[in-house]
């Protein structure tokens, strides 16, 4: 079975302020590892995916993550934040055993202060 | 830009009532999810389908749920009866096939019930 932490609940940093949001996952197969954004009342839009390949993954609004396997991590970062990426944010992973199912962590909830 | 279609966005209703949720996907997307999002948690997978057929719904109370997907299109979500519990987001995700695919979610029904 595959699981997800999401290591903080809740992550508050100035604007412009770097920041990082700490994700580890558990599964017995290979993985793909995804963050989601999700603003207040609506769904969840995708920030970037870990297939394969490298291990730096750029997404957009200026997001990157890196996949560590040894580590079992997929950390989200993003050098210089803004009042606007305040929201809520969720790690995925999924797999193509089980029909592909998705596990998400219990999200970490970033607010951004000017 | 193509986008998951969910009504209501939001329902209230007393317990014991029956309720219904209706989603849309993308065109062409042959995978459907239904998630459960309880107010500080991530999205739990409630059902999925590859076109009309289900794959997975371990999780979805079978007592009082029950969905269905008939022509491999849109799909509908039903509780009969509504309990206090069962107040949460209701988020419905299609992707293109299962697994490594990313999904595209809806912008979920808000259900209170009373």
């Amino acid at each position: 079975a595959q699981s997800v932490t999401q290591l903080d609940s809740q992550v508050p940093v100035f604007e412009e302020a770097p920041v990082e949001l700490r994700c580890n996952y558990s599964s017995s197969v290979s993985v793909y590892l995804f963050w989601y954004v999700q603003y207040p009342n609506q769904g969840l839009q995708l920030l970037l995916k870990y297939l394969s390949g490298s291990t730096l993954v750029k997404g957009i609004n200026g997001f990157e993550a890196e996949f560590n396997k040894s580590q079992t991590s997929f950390h989200l970062r993003k050098p210089s934040v803004h009042i606007s990426d305040t929201a809520e944010y969720f790690c995925a992973v999924s797999d193509n055993t089980n029909a592909g199912k998705s596990t998400f962590g219990d999200g970490t909830t970033l607010t951004v202060k000017p | 830009e193509a986008e998951v279609a969910q009504s209501p966005r939001y329902k209230i209703t007393e317990k014991s009532q029956a309720v219904a949720f209706w989603c849309d996907p993308i065109s062409g997307h042959a995978t459907l999810y239904w998630y459960r999002q309880i107010l500080g948690q991530g999205p739990e997978l409630l059902v999925q389908f590859q076109d009309e057929s289900v794959v997975d719904d371990s999780q979805l109370p079978k007592d009082r749920f029950s969905a269905e997907r008939l022509k491999g299109v849109d799909s509908t979500l039903k509780i009969q009866p509504a309990e206090l519990g069962d107040s949460a987001m209701y988020l419905c995700a299609s992707s293109f096939f299962q697994g490594n695919y990313e999904q595209y979610f809806g912008p979920g029904t808000r259900l209170t019930v009373t």
